[in-house]
């Protein structure tokens, strides 16, 4: 089945460990999204690419980075330099200029707590 | 970012109408959408407008104004599983999307 897959969907890390969140998606979108949500908050935007390596800093790119060497693919790993990490991540993706369906599918997040 | 603004919370009775009101800032504007996003899950998409008007999906419907910086969602015949927040999300030229802090609805019997 097409989809959008976050993995893992818990994780728990030591603070000063960086952590690598996977994202991977088989709907053939060029545009992919990291968003993290606070409780009781809105989605804030960490990253987004438009088209395979290529990306650009959302409004909360501080202590994040990811890579974009796959269409499929686009990992965010939350460094260090996160002051405060512990939040629900979710990633996104959508077809990309031209398309007709042009929302944003979103994979079921992954829950990080950094202790 | 972009100035995205929606209500915290609205509260209706089963049966109602709720209308909630989304209005933005944005230097080039290639879309809007609207999210439902029940407490620990994902968001699920509701309703798309780039064009001016009222778009109509069964109980939903969203409406925008490109030239105001406003839409809204209206959600009507309200059923207890509507309760749930709601977001406005606005796409730039560049493809950069990006929600509003959420609407969220409760639904009273």
């Amino acid at each position: 089945d097409g989809g959008i897959t976050q993995s893992p969907k818990y994780l728990f890390r030591k603070e000063g460990q960086n952590v690598t969140l996977s994202c991977e998606q088989n709907l053939n979108h060029d545009a992919m999204y990291w968003y993290r949500q606070d409780p009781g908050q809105g989605l804030r935007l960490i990253y987004y690419s438009q088209i395979v390596n290529d990306f650009q800093k959302g409004d909360i790119a501080e202590g994040y980075s990811v890579s974009r060497e796959k269409k499929e693919s686009f990992p965010l790993t939350v460094t260090s330099a996160q002051k405060n990490p512990t939040a629900f991540y979710l990633c996104a993706s959508s077809i990309g200029v031209g398309g007709l369906n042009t929302e944003a599918f979103f994979g079921q997040g992954t829950r990080l707590t950094v202790v | 970012g972009q100035n995205i603004d929606q209500p915290t919370e609205m509260t209706a009775t089963e049966g109602a109408i709720v209308q909630i009101n989304c209005t933005y800032q944005t230097s080039g504007f290639n879309g809007l959408f609207w999210y439902q996003q029940h407490a620990g899950e994902a968001p699920t998409f509701l309703s798309y407008n780039v064009l001016d008007g009222l778009e109509e999906k069964g109980r939903f419907s969203s409406f925008l104004s490109r030239s105001k910086g406003y839409s809204y969602l209206l959600l009507k015949e309200l059923q207890m599983k509507d309760s749930a927040s709601y977001l406005c999300a606005v796409r730039e030229d560049d493809y950069k999307l990006s929600f509003g802090a959420g609407t969220t609805v409760t639904v009273r019997a």
